[in-house]
């Protein structure tokens, strides 16, 4: 089966902590996308990546960091300078072809205190 | 802002009713999109409407544009409890991937 995941679905860290999260994708699409959701809001993005070795910044980057050192990983680093972490982190991609609809995987519920 | 702003903010409805969900925007756009959220989940694309088209339909659902009022609309007929989730408008402009999202409207349907 063809899709988006993550893991790992629920994420508990202590303030001062960096944490990676994890987002695969097996769909073959260039592009890749974080968001962030806060409770009753929208998604905002925090950064994208269109192919490997590249990406861009978001939103809302400052205190994430990311890689794209292989076409079917992007993972996203919430860092201690990240002000408010806690979350909910959607990761998605899209392909070429079909550019601008987003296939999302199902997200990382992130709390740190 | 750029983003699309949708109307309701929640609606509740009963089971076989129609729900009407409207959004509006600010921009020139590409094309609007509609994604599905149940609770706590990740989202569903749903629709997408390019801006040279004025109307689209996919089983129950029948999306609007009218790029004259910046204005789009999502209806679902014949509603059902599994329709119940958030809804959101999500608009493309300028010359890249990037999506612009709505805050969304939670939608209920009552058995």
């Amino acid at each position: 089966d063809g899709g988006i995941t993550q893991s790992p679905k629920y994420l508990f860290r202590k303030e001062g902590q960096n944490v990676t999260l994890s987002c695969e994708q097996n769909l073959n699409h260039d592009a890749m996308y974080w968001y962030r959701q806060d409770p009753g809001q929208g998604l905002r993005l925090i950064y994208y990546s269109q192919i490997v070795n590249d990406f861009q910044k978001g939103d809302i980057a400052e205190g994430y960091s990311v890689s794209r050192e292989k076409k079917e990983s992007f993972p996203l680093t919430v860092t201690s300078a990240q002000k408010n972490p806690t979350a909910f982190y959607l990761c998605a991609s899209s392909s070429g072809q079909t550019r601008y609809e987003q296939y999302f995987g199902p997200g990382t519920r992130l709390t740190v205190t | 802002s750029q983003q699309g702003e949708e109307d309701p903010q929640a609606l509740s409805i009963q089971e076989g009713e129609n729900a009407t969900m409207n959004c509006s925007y600010k921009t020139s756009i590409n094309n609007l999109q509609w994604y599905r959220q149940n609770s706590g989940r990740g989202l569903v694309h749903l629709i997408l409407i390019r801006s040279n088209e004025r109307e689209k339909h996919s089983g129950r659902l029948r999306v609007t544009l009218d790029t004259s009022k910046k204005s789009s609309s999502l209806l679902i007929t014949a509603s059902r409890a599994a329709d119940t989730a958030s809804y959101f408008c999500v608009i493309n402009a300028g010359n890249n991937r990037k999506l612009i999202w709505g805050l969304g409207t939670s939608l209920a349907v009552n058995p």
